[in-house]
């Protein structure tokens, strides 16, 4: 079936550096793809999204590119700071079925001064 | 900004007991759904609900759930007889256009 894997937490990084959490997935059909981010005590927000195959989305810094040859979508960031702490989800989303959306099990990013 | 607002925050319910998980959705916004999220799992869909009736539900939502939109601004999810393994974190979202999530903070709720 659809799913999306997601590399494990925590990732514990110091201020100003590079952040990639990687994502792949598995679908049926063309996804959507999605990251959102989930801040201590609050709700999901959507991060970025791509719709179709070498679209890159952006946001706040944050990069993925829908990389459809290896099913990826790995979120990147160049110089993380501490307000970037959070908890990462990739999901899908497919085309049909009431659009609901396919989570990855969440990545906690922990970054230090 | 628009928000959905889920109620309560923590709910703690003895084992069998019924509870009531409450959201109000954007209000312009066609479509809800609920999710839930196990401790330290990932999140997961439980239904979808459109034009008053539920549109798509997982294998999770059985018998023991329902929702209801009672009056055209609530959205809730009711959980019959609680089990211990219901503990988890409660999503409500609502969507108007095809990526336009919109998540409630969430609802934790401890059986006990």
């Amino acid at each position: 079936g659809d799913s999306v894997t997601q590399m494990e937490g925590p990732v514990t990084l110091s201020e100003e550096a590079c952040l990639t959490i990687n994502c792949t997935y598995t679908a049926t059909g063309y996804p959507s793809l999605f990251w959102y981010v989930q801040y201590p005590g609050e709700g999901l927000q959507l991060l970025l999204k791509a719709t179709k195959a070498d679209d890159k989305g952006s946001n706040k810094g944050f990069e993925a590119t829908y990389r459809k040859e290896t099913t990826s979508f790995h979120l990147e960031k160049g110089s993380v700071q501490v307000s970037d702490s959070a908890v990462y989800f990739c999901a899908l989303n497919l085309s049909g079925g009431y659009n609901k959306l396919i989570f990855g099990a969440g990545t906690r990013l922990a970054v230090h001064p | 900004e628009p928000e959905v607002t889920q109620t309560p925050s923590h709910q703690v319910t003895q084992m069998g007991q019924e509870v009531i998980l409450r959201c109000v959705p954007i209000s312009n916004h066609l479509y809800f759904y609920w999710y839930r999220q196990i401790l330290g799992q990932k999140v997961e869909f439980l239904v979808s609900f459109y034009n008053n009736e539920i549109s798509e539900k997982s294998e999770i939502f059985d018998d023991q759930f329902s929702v209801e939109r009672p009056d055209g601004s609530n959205f809730t999810l009711k959980i019959r007889s609680t089990k211990l393994e219901d503990s988890a974190m409660y999503f409500c979202a609502s969507r108007q256009d095809f990526y336009g999530y919109t998540f409630g903070s969430g609802t934790r709720l401890t059986v006990v």
